[in-house]
């Protein structure tokens, strides 16, 4: 079956900052990838879809890359701020052309003043 | 415009109870889809609901049920629970490939 990972431990870095999320996966070829935010006791938030026919995309201070190749998408936040520190996941659709999303378990970021 | 909403937002249960939790998608939105979060873990796909019917199911047992309204709105109802059913409880909307998640409910079984 499919399997996404994420680093679970918490990734803490200084205010400032550029911070590089991994999401690796296996057993499957995605048509595209999203990254969520969530913050505790929250629903997470959509931030960036990536299709699998894109190398790079970018949102602001927000930058998602897809390298179907080594199946891995990095997610970069950056000049970070504390008020990004939250859960982010990744995930992707599952086989057959639907809207059902596997998820990881997520990475934690604490941006630190 | 309201996005998703979800009630009640928490809720304690004894075990081998019922419950039923309630979700009205983002407006636009006909398709409802519902995730159980664990503390610690990603979202896990439940079931999906578009035109009234069921569309997709994941890994879940048939004590988990649920029904989509003319008007799209949606419940997801969850038969003798189990401690192991403590967690969070998302319904997401969409009307393409992102989805739009309410704030969750909160089911806590003792």
């Amino acid at each position: 079956s499919q399997k996404i990972e994420q680093n679970s431990e918490a990734l803490n870095i200084q205010e400032g900052k550029t911070a590089t999320l991994t999401c690796n996966y296996t057993n499957y070829s995605p048509a595209y990838l999203q990254w969520y935010r969530q913050d505790p006791g929250r629903g997470p938030v959509f931030l960036l879809l990536i299709r699998e026919n894109e190398k790079e995309k970018r949102k602001e201070r927000l930058k998602v890359t897809f390298d179907t190749t080594l199946k891995q998408s990095l997610f970069h936040i950056t000049a970070s701020q504390p008020a990004d520190s939250a859960t982010y996941l990744c995930a992707l659709d599952a086989p057959g052309n639907t809207d059902k999303l596997i998820f990881g378990t997520g990475t934690r970021l604490q941006v630190f003043p | 415009d309201a996005g998703v909403t979800q009630s009640p937002t928490h809720l304690i249960k004894t075990r081998g109870q019922q419950v039923t939790l309630r979700c009205s998608p983002k407006s636009g939105h006909d398709t409802v889809s519902w995730y159980q979060q664990a503390l610690g873990q990603g979202p896990q796909f439940i079931f999906q609901y578009y035109e009234e019917e069921e569309r997709q199911r994941g890994n879940f047992p048939d004590r988990f049920s649920g029904h989509q309204f003319p008007n799209y709105s949606s419940e997801l109802n969850v038969n003798a629970l189990l401690l192991g059913d403590s967690a969070l409880y998302l319904c997401a909307s969409s009307g393409g490939h992102e989805a739009f998640f309410g704030q969750g409910t909160r089911l806590t079984v003792v």
